[in-house]
Formats: C-alpha cells, structure tokens, sequence
C-alpha cells in the first residue's frame, strides 16, 4: 500500500501571496489531519477531515483553510502568507474516527520571503 | 496553552543503556497517548501507545508508562540502539466530536555508539 503522499515537497512563496498543498492520504483512509511544524514549537495541530467534513480545528487564523474531496484527498490553503508561515506543513491519514495512529506523509516545506 | 510538554530538548545516551524520554500533560480528558519519533527529512512515524486507562504498554524494546495522577508518561527504549537517534514525539489525543491530537515539542535522543 502506497503511503501518504504530499505535494509539493518544497515551495517558496513571498509575504502576501496564497499557497494550496496537497495531501493524498493511505487508500481507504477517511480520516485526514494537517500539523504546522516550526522548530521548538512542535507540531501544532490545524485541522482534521473525515468524509469530508472538518471536525476540529486548531487555533489558527482564518488564513489557514482546509477541505477534502470525496475520494479522502485533501488540500489546505494559506492566504495572505506571512514571514511566520514559514514551516514544515505535515499532512496526517488515519483509518478510522480515532486517531490512535496516524501515518503522516513527508511533509511540505514553504518558506515564505 | 502548551497541553503537552517535553521539557527536555535533548538526551544522549550510550549504546546498550537505556533511554527514558518524558512527557507531562495537563488535559485530564486525553483517551490516548502516542509516541512518535522522526527522522529529517520524514514524516514522523507511529511508535507506541497507550490508552488512558491503561499503565503500561510494551512492544519490544520500547515500553510506555503512565501516571494518571501525577499526569505523566515516559517511554522507555532498552537497550538503546544507535539506529534510535531522533527525535521522539510524544502526542495525546481526546475526541471532542472530532479526534484532536495535541503534540509535544519533541525531544532529540542521540544515542552514541
């Protein structure tokens, strides 16, 4: 089985424009949560899909969305980017409503100038 | 609201000793605790875990204890290897209608041969 996949791996934007990345998670997983991770901070949870709807959101701003299609694919968009969305942006699939274990793919690196 | 601490940024340990990493939260609502560990340039990956109503979980050399009381848990790695240097993640999970995993600031384990 394919594991989850992320794209792009690496992305330079400057301060003002918008990114969208992507997140293809393990084939039959319903369940799709994206972390910001920076360094000493950890990883901050965003937000999390199952079936297409949001069921719980980090404390983010409201420059920071998300969504998933039908087929559990996932994309979450940055508006507006700022110097401090510079991060590694990691994406999550797991097979069931519980998140005991979560599979994350490689990630996506943004460096915003 | 950091609800999930590491408070030691990194351990180093001889090859064969043990490794203890320590976590301490503070939301007595957690169902399950996690522990990841990561490697540059990955994603992080599923090591261990542990439900809440649970003290102690093993899978090989690698062993989770928790102190509900004392609102504490810590895995254990024995014997070190010098494959385990990373960065180990420790990670709880509470289900508000959604599945929420709040994730500590990691810890970085060398292990020296």
């Amino acid at each position: 089985k394919a594991g989850v996949t992320q794209t792009p791996r690496y992305l330079i934007k400057t301060r003002g424009q918008q990114v969208t990345l992507s997140c293809s998670p393990i084939s039959g997983h319903r369940s799709v949560s994206w972390y910001q991770q920076t360094p000493g901070q950890g990883l901050q949870f965003l937000f999390e899909y199952f079936s297409e709807t949001q069921r719980n959101k980090g404390n983010f701003p409201g420059r920071f969305s998300g969504r998933q299609f039908s087929n559990s694919r996932s994309e979450m968009n940055v508006s507006t980017l700022e110097l401090g969305d510079s991060a590694l942006y990691l994406c999550a699939s797991s097979p069931s409503v519980s998140q005991e274990t979560q599979y994350f793919g490689p990630g996506t690196r943004l460096l915003v100038l | 609201d950091q609800q999930v601490k590491q408070n030691s940024p990194s351990l180093s340990v001889q090859e064969g000793r043990i490794s203890i990493l320590n976590c301490d939260y503070t939301n007595s609502m957690f169902d399950y605790f996690l522990w990841y560990k990561k490697y540059p340039a990955e994603g992080p990956t599923f090591l261990i875990s542990i439900s809440s109503i649970k003290d102690k979980n093993e899978d090989g050399r690698f062993t989770v204890f928790l102190n509900k009381s004392a609102k504490h848990l810590s895995l254990h790695i024995v014997p070190s290897q010098p494959g385990d240097s990373a960065v180990y993640f420790c990670a709880a999970s509470v289900d508000t209608g959604g599945f929420k995993t709040i994730f500590g600031a990691g810890t970085r384990l060398f292990v020296k041969a």
